[in-house]
């Protein structure tokens, strides 16, 4: 089972910042904390990840809180085309064995004209 | 930017018959895997394969499922006998050299068992 929560729904006005947050409270320290996207029943696409540093790249931002029980994607600047499903997904690395992704219901993020 | 090609991209069946999903993967990825997800519900994963063998499989993964890396470039995931319950969009992926290495997912293909 997944071990994030987000709220099921949110939605933000199209070039606003939109904040999306999760909460992970039961991080263990070989845990990554990823972000995905799916559009429409596309795959899933890779956003971003961290350890527990605050990490940015073209499309967004990934803030952890120190304690990395919870963290926030930010995307800067929504457009329309960021309407989607936001999965925060904690996942180990030193298992010995590149590790499955597991899905939760994620968040839905709606991006208003 | 390289991507996870998937063919074909929608799949009619009768139930009862086999049916082969392909996946290309990028080029320098070593680890694969096949998720699905049925209409509605979340993305489930099915199965990992790394050095031409499995990984790791979820309990969707039973006898009926097989995984393959005949030609070390196409992956492919075989259903034996399809049912109806198999309908769904099956998700390739694969990963690169590092234990934290992201997945990238293809686009996948629709099944439809009728």
């Amino acid at each position: 089972d997944a071990k994030t929560t987000q709220p099921p729904s949110m939605d933000c006005a199209e070039g606003r910042a939109a904040n999306l947050p999760c909460n992970h409270s039961t991080i263990s320290g070989n845990e990554y904390v990823y972000w995905y996207r799916q559009i429409h029943s596309q795959g899933p696409q890779y956003i971003i990840h961290g350890l527990k540093n605050n990490e940015t790249n073209e499309m967004a931002s990934l803030i952890i809180t120190e304690d990395r029980k919870s963290s926030t994607l930010i995307l800067p600047h929504a457009t329309l085309r960021d309407t989607a499903v936001y999965y925060c997904i904690v996942r180990p690395w030193n298992t010995g064995a590149n590790s499955k992704l597991t899905f939760g219901k994620g968040i839905t993020l709606s991006v208003r004209p | 930017e390289p991507e996870v090609t998937q063919t074909p991209s929608h799949q009619v069946t009768q139930m009862g018959q086999e049916v082969i999903l392909r996946c290309v993967p990028i080029s320098n990825h070593l680890y694969f895997y096949w998720y699905r997800q049925i209409l509605g519900q979340k993305v489930e994963f099915l199965v990992s394969f790394y050095n031409n063998e499995i990984s790791e499989k979820s309990e969707i993964f039973d006898d009926q499922f097989s995984v393959e890396r005949p030609d070390g470039s196409n992956f492919t995931l075989k259903i034996r006998s399809t049912k109806l319950e198999d309908s769904a969009m099956y998700f390739c992926a694969g990963a690169g050299r590092t234990q934290y290495s992201p997945l990238h997912f293809g686009n996948g293909t629709r099944l439809t068992v009728t």
